[in-house]
């Protein structure tokens, strides 16, 4: 198994549509998670931490799964401006692994 | 509040020059780093430090050289440009490694 993986997509939803995906990683002692957003040919941003217990910041909510080993956000209600690039992110030893990332695509 | 500064955003280059990434943060941030990100590979490490004076090899290092003599400046050198560098660099930071990463707005470089 790669050590961050997620589906490329694109994922096409019509504005107002929930959407969740999901990243599996292969480090099973990994301990910090996160979803960057990434914008077309801009840097990276991060969009939130994932914690144990799974968080939410307004429409968007991230979850854990440490038995199966992977980490998901959902998107509710999607705006026209959620279109991006959704980064997985597991940090390994010392460093952050990157998923490459999954498209989602809000249409009208 | 700058964040990390990265310079130049573009570049051409061609087969065998050398020229060096600029990236600086005024953060106070221990960590940095830098990466290259290109169609389908999605982001992957060059270089990390850790603090000034430590520097370790990431995941793809051939050709490029960093050195941190300061905690605000980190460096990406190419020693003798190729076609395959090309790609876009990004540098990141952080309070310590693992932690959030900060980046800057990337440089887009061609090697012809």
């Amino acid at each position: 198994r790669k050590e961050v993986e997620q589906d490329p997509g694109p994922f096409n939803v019509p504005e107002g549509a929930t959407v969740a995906f999901n990243c599996t990683y292969s480090n099973s002692a990994s301990q910090s998670f996160f979803w960057y957003r990434q914008d077309c040919r801009k840097e990276p941003k991060l969009l939130m931490s994932v914690y144990s217990s799974g968080n939410e910041d307004g429409r968007f909510t991230a979850q854990l799964n440490r038995a199966s080993q992977y980490i998901s956000l959902l998107i509710r209600d999607s705006k026209l401006s959620d279109s991006a690039t959704y980064l997985c992110v597991v940090r390994g030893y010392s460093t952050l692994t990157f998923g490459k990332g999954t498209m989602l695509l809000v249409s009208p | 509040n700058a964040g990390v500064t990265q310079t130049p955003k573009f570049q051409v280059l061609k087969t065998g020059q050398s020229m060096t990434l600029q990236c600086a943060q005024d953060m106070n941030h221990e960590y940095m780093s830098w990466y290259r990100q290109d169609p389908g590979m999605g982001l992957r490490l060059i270089h990390y430090s850790v603090g000034a004076g430590i520097t370790d090899q990431g995941e793809v290092p051939n050709g490029y050289n960093v050195s941190r003599s300061t905690t605000e400046d980190f460096p990406l050198r190419l020693l003798s440009a190729a076609p395959s560098q090309t790609s876009v660099y990004f540098c990141a930071s952080s309070y310590s490694s693992g932690e959030k990463l900060f980046f800057g707005s990337g440089t887009q470089l061609s090697v012809l």
